[in-house]
């Protein structure tokens, strides 16, 4: 099983709102990752979490928020964002570096639109 | 740093035609190599991957090799159909820096025409 799930499919929020993403995995992987991937471009890295904290932020505002409340779950918090932020948001995991392995899977994105 | 130049696309086929898409790579460490897929609407799809020189990685009809001397993962198959329409990722991951990250080419869009 390599399955990587995403909530909700398609979201609509104003500049004002607070919203969250949620991502799931039950492969027993130890990092995951937030992508946000703009249309005919490739996706974009905005976090990673290993072992459940944070190892890589690539300089993403703070109107963004990730969370991992356990090594099962990854989510991004939302928070007064901007129409240029609407954009498909992509989790990924990937099993431990110890493992040898550091192949990603993605799950199906989270289709995002700030109005 | 890393990098991954990919054929430019779109690229269009008719059915049962032979399909190469150029992937060159550089990398200062040990890259593994992979090619994703994302179909109209989709994720990221795992299609295939290569881990060290030589390997040849294959899916679905698809393949490509791991060329170190020349820096390159050509995906290629041998007889297209309209289902593989859609876009294409190379992409490396630098394990010899010890991060997870993944370094994406452009993408290449591939329609195939009945």
């Amino acid at each position: 099983d390599t399955e990587v799930t995403q909530t909700p499919k398609h979201l609509v929020m104003g500049m004002t709102n607070k919203k969250s993403l949620k991502c799931e995995q039950h492969m027993g992987h130890r990092a995951m990752y937030w992508y946000k991937q703009k249309a005919k471009k490739p996706p974009e890295l905005m976090f990673v979490y290993s072992y459940e904290k944070l190892s890589i932020n690539e300089s993403v505002p703070s109107r963004f928020s990730p969370e991992c409340p356990n090594s099962s779950l990854l989510n991004l918090h939302l928070h007064a964002l901007q129409p240029e932020d609407s954009a498909l948001y992509l989790c990924a995991s990937s099993p431990s570096r110890a493992s040898g392995s550091e192949t990603q899977y993605f799950g199906p994105g989270t289709r995002l639109l700030v109005l | 740093g890393d990098s991954v130049t990919q054929m430019e696309g779109p690229v269009t086929l008719s059915e049962e035609a032979f399909l190469t898409i150029n992937c060159t790579y550089t990398a200062t460490g040990y890259p593994s190599l992979f090619w994703y897929v994302q179909y109209p609407g989709e994720g990221l799809q795992l299609l295939l991957k290569a881990t060290k020189a030589d390997d040849k990685g294959s899916n679905k009809g698809f393949e490509a090799t791991y060329r170190k001397e020349t820096t390159s993962f050509h995906l290629e198959k041998g007889s297209v159909q309209v289902s593989d329409s859609a876009v294409y990722f190379c992409a490396l991951s630098d394990r010899g820096f010890g991060n997870e990250k993944l370094t994406f080419g452009t993408g290449t869009r591939l329609t195939i025409i009945p």
